[in-house]
Order: structure tokens, then C-alpha cells, then sequence
């Protein structure tokens, strides 16, 4: 079955540590992966895509993910949090079944950011 | 350039009403899919649009259905509405379905 864990459901970090959400997918294809950020009461804002290419990914706000594909792992990195990153982090596989081509959402990882 | 759209921003209903969202994809796009997140959730696929046919389906009751127009925009409608149907409802716009979907801002529903 197509599927995205997110292990960690929360992470605490402090302000200028480094940062890694892990996501691990099963799905049977070469993936389309996607990692999101959400802030409260908001929508989906799109960090970065892997589609196809180099494995690691450059996004906005300074992040980058690593596609691995022997550990079926796309960890979405920052060198240095800032304290307005915290927010509901969500990764994503895009995932075709039946003709119908859709996203599978983890869980999510919820980062707060210590000052 | 428009991206996507969504109507109203925030929507209160008593269980058992039906509601009504709206979706205007972005230019360009033919391809609209609903999800719906719920509290502490990630989005969960309801179903998808193409070319003014359901294509395709997520583990969501016949109580939702949706619409697309010629002009691709697009309703989800909930009957019989339910507590549990309190949620983010989100849609995403694309062409044919493939590669990145663009989000909306998100329609919040709150069923009393």
C-alpha cells in the first residue's frame, strides 16, 4: 500500500540548531516527493519538490531534502532554525492508483523552536 | 497570473445541514483534487476532477460529492453534515492530474 510515515510527531529544536524531519514512503514507482509547512489556521505552503534528477533539493527558507531511494527516505534538513519556522511540517508523496494521480499526506511533525 | 482560490474562508453549519465550497483552479489547469484535514491531521484525498468527470475517489462517503465547470472551477458539497466533518478542506489545482498540485488557502468548516 502507498503510504508516507513522519516518526517524529513533535520536535523541539533551539533557535540556530540544526534541523532534520525524517519521512519515510512506500510506493512502488519512482516517487514525487514534496515536503509542506503549515502554520496555525493557514494553508499549505510548498518547501520543495523532488521529481526527478539530484537527489538533493534546494527549497525555500533555507531548507533542502535528500532523496534516498535504497532507504525510501526524503529528510527535509536546516542548517540553522530560526524561530519563525516553527509550524506543522507535512511530507508528500505523489501517487498514481487506478488512474488517478494524488497526494498521500504523513501525519505531519510539529516544530517548536526554543529562543 | 491567478493561482488558486477558495470560497468562503471560514463556514460555520448545525450537523445534519449541507454545505457548499468553492474551488477556481489556477490559469491554465483542468485537474481539481479536494482533501480534507482534520485537526492534528494530514490532508486525506477526497476526490478529483478532470474534464468535468469524477476521476478518481478516496475513502470519503457518497455524502460528498463535487462539481466541475467548463471554466474548471469546482464545488465540494456535504450533505448530512457531521462533527466529524469539521475540518480544512483543501483544493488543489493541475494539468492532468501529474507533477504539482497547486494548493488553495483552504475553506474551514466548523459543524455545531
Amino acid at each position: 500500500a502507498q503510504s508516507v510515515t513522519q516518526p517524529d510527531i513533535h520536535i523541539t529544536v533551539s533557535e540556530g540548531a540544526s534541523l532534520e524531519l525524517r519521512c519515510n514512503y512506500s510506493y512502488g514507482a519512482t516517487p514525487y516527493l514534496f515536503w509542506y509547512v503549515q502554520s496555525p489556521g493557514q494553508g499549505l505552503q510548498l518547501l520543495l519538490k523532488y521529481f526527478s534528477g539530484d537527489t538533493l533539493v534546494q527549497g525555500i527558507k533555507g531548507f533542502e531534502a535528500e532523496f534516498k531511494r535504497s532507504q525510501s527516505s526524503f529528510n527535509l534538513r536546516k542548517p540553522s532554525v530560526h524561530w519563525s519556522d516553527a509550524a506543522e511540517y507535512f511530507c508528500a508523496v505523489g501517487a498514481e492508483n487506478s488512474g488517478t494521480y494524488k497526494y498521500i499526506f504523513g501525519t505531519g511533525t510539529r516544530l517548536k523552536v526554543l529562543a | 497570473e491567478t493561482g488558486v482560490t477558495q470560497s468562503p474562508t471560514h463556514l460555520i453549519k448545525t450537523r445534519g445541514q449541507q454545505v457548499t465550497l468553492r474551488c477556481s483552479s489556477q490559469s491554465g489547469h483542468n485537474t481539481v483534487s479536494w482533501y480534507q484535514q482534520a485537526l492534528g491531521q494530514g490532508p486525506q484525498f477526497i476526490f478529483q476532477y478532470y474534464r468535468e468527470e469524477e476521476n478518481g475517489r478516496g475513502n470519503f462517503p457518497p455524502r460528498f460529492s463535487g462539481l466541475q465547470f467548463p471554466n474548471y472551477s469546482s464545488e465540494l458539497n456535504v450533505n448530512a453534515l457531521e462533527l466529524d466533518d469539521s475540518a480544512l478542506y483543501l483544493c488543489a489545482s493541475s494539468w492532468t492530474g501529474e507533477g504539482e498540485q497547486y494548493f488553495g488557502p483552504g475553506t474551514r468548516l466548523t459543524v455545531t
